[in-house]
């Protein structure tokens, strides 16, 4: 499996204040994803994270809100800006191995909290 | 757009005894993959086993092992042999075999083992 680093691995926040969360592979991967999970709720793509071109957002997910880099093919960022009570979520990093078959993996997560 | 349905919000099984967790979902493609993952307190989420659709064979990973009724778009995890440390939330999830390949994930079943 892969060995995914997330940091922070949780976090309370102000309102209206950014974080940024880290996401650090093993190993290279093409595609990152983004995904917040909401209280008791599934998880929800948020973007994909591409390594030397923008990030692609799903509905309902503007870069202005949640920035994302991509620097090289190990490491991703994601801002969650101006931030609310409402963005109080896990967000989790995800990879796609193709040396594992095409496997997703996830990293542990982090648990944001908005006051 | 694809969509993935849990039908049971709960479940509780004795350790030791086999459970069933239903997942259905729809799409129009034809390939595709299906998994089920496995999220305990820890919020890490696991993944417990693949199924590819161009497989007729149903796929096992030790006590845990799937019905893929491609036709009725139905993709259940039977868990065998129950154990304590099975208890998490799991989700069904879904992606295509083409593109991005991100992930659908179902609303997820909790499931408890009682001893």
């Amino acid at each position: 499996s892969a060995v995914i680093s997330q940091k922070p691995s949780r976090d309370i926040c102000q309102r209206g204040t950014s974080l940024t969360i880290q996401c650090q592979v093993d190993s290279q991967v093409t595609m990152m994803f983004w995904y917040r999970q909401q209280p008791g709720q599934s998880l929800t793509l948020i973007a994909t994270a591409n390594q030397g071109s923008e990030a692609t957002y799903e509905s309902g997910f503007v870069i202005d809100k949640f920035p994302i880099s991509r620097p090289n093919l190990t490491f991703s960022t994601l801002t969650v800006s101006n931030m609310s009570p409402e963005d109080s979520s896990i967000y989790l990093c995800s990879v796609r191995r193709a040396e594992a078959n095409e496997k997703l993996f996830f990293g542990s997560g982090t648990q944001l909290s908005v006051l | 757009a694809q969509t993935v349905t849990q039908s049971q919000p709960e479940m509780s099984v004795q350790e030791a005894e086999t459970v069933t967790l239903s997942c259905t979902y729809d799409t129009s493609e034809n390939n595709y993959y299906l998994f089920w993952y496995k999220q305990p307190p820890s919020r890490q989420m696991i993944l417990v086993i693949r199924q590819e659709a161009y497989k007729q064979q149903n796929a096992t990973e030790n006590r845990f092992s799937v019905n893929f009724q491609k036709a009725a778009k139905s993709f259940s995890l039977k868990i065998s042999d129950s154990q304590l440390g099975d208890t998490a939330m799991y989700f069904c999830a879904f992606a295509m075999d083409t593109g991005r390949r991100a992930l659908t994930f179902g609303s997820g079943t909790r499931l408890q083992v009682q001893p």
